[in-house]
């Protein structure tokens, strides 16, 4: 299984940051994982944004649930996310990941892709 | 909210040593805690699931243990390979601060 992360690298302060993570070799619809997005600022640790399961339930880290959003397009095998009224402090390496629904561990990881926010 | 302290924040240690990290989660989360390693450049690898069980390929020099709110990895015979940062997570949701494992 891989998942890869796409999108922009680039963002302007107060517009919304969209990326996509499609998921090959395997299915997005399995009812073992969640599957979540987590990101890291240039220099500092790891933090969890959210997850969300093939049904679309979802839960959010709730310093960022007011400007997160995401989705899943089981057609497609892919989960999105959208952050909104970005600013510089949303500069980051963004990952997203599968998550066991029974150990509730991130065993799958993406590369990780690098968005900067500025004008 | 339940926030995870790692410490310490960074450690020297030479080839063959011994190392330890703990992690203390600010309310009791039974054995859902996760450890990755992370290397520069590169993405986190899980290392540790439910406290104490070791990920499928992973050296069994690491080991976890724990519950409740106190939480140990332990690196029974450090390797070269293992210089790296180490995160410990809460179920699926907060991170700990890392712990950089550098060369004495």
């Amino acid at each position: 299984l891989q998942l890869q992360e796409s999108g922009p690298g680039l963002v302007k302060p107060s517009e919304t940051l969209s990326l996509t993570c499609t998921v090959s070799g395997g299915s997005i619809s399995s009812s073992s994982y969640y599957w979540g997005w987590i990101r890291q600022p240039p220099g500092k640790g790891l933090e969890w944004i959210g997850s969300i399961y093939y049904s679309g339930s979802t839960y959010y880290n709730p310093s960022l649930k007011s400007r997160v959003t995401i989705s899943v397009d089981t057609s497609n095998n892919q989960f999105s996310l959208k952050l909104s009224s970005v600013t510089a402090a949303d500069t980051a390496v963004y990952y997203c990941a599968r998550r066991d629904y029974h150990s509730y561990a991130m065993d799958v990881w993406g590369q990780g892709t690098t968005v900067t926010v500025s004008s | 909210d339940i926030q995870m302290t790692q410490s310490p924040s960074s450690v020297s240690a030479s080839v063959g040593d011994r190392v330890t990290i703990t992690c203390r989660a600010s309310q009791g989360i039974s054995s859902w805690l996760a450890w990755y390693q992370q290397k520069p450049g590169k993405a986190p690898k899980l290392l540790i699931y439910a406290a104490s069980n070791l990920q499928s390929g992973v050296p069994s020099r690491f080991s976890g243990s724990g519950s409740g709110t106190d939480f140990t990895l332990t690196i029974s015979s450090l390797q070269p390979e293992d210089f790296a940062t180490y995160y410990c997570q809460q179920a699926s949701s907060p991170f700990g601060g890392g712990t950089k494992v550098e060369i004495k």
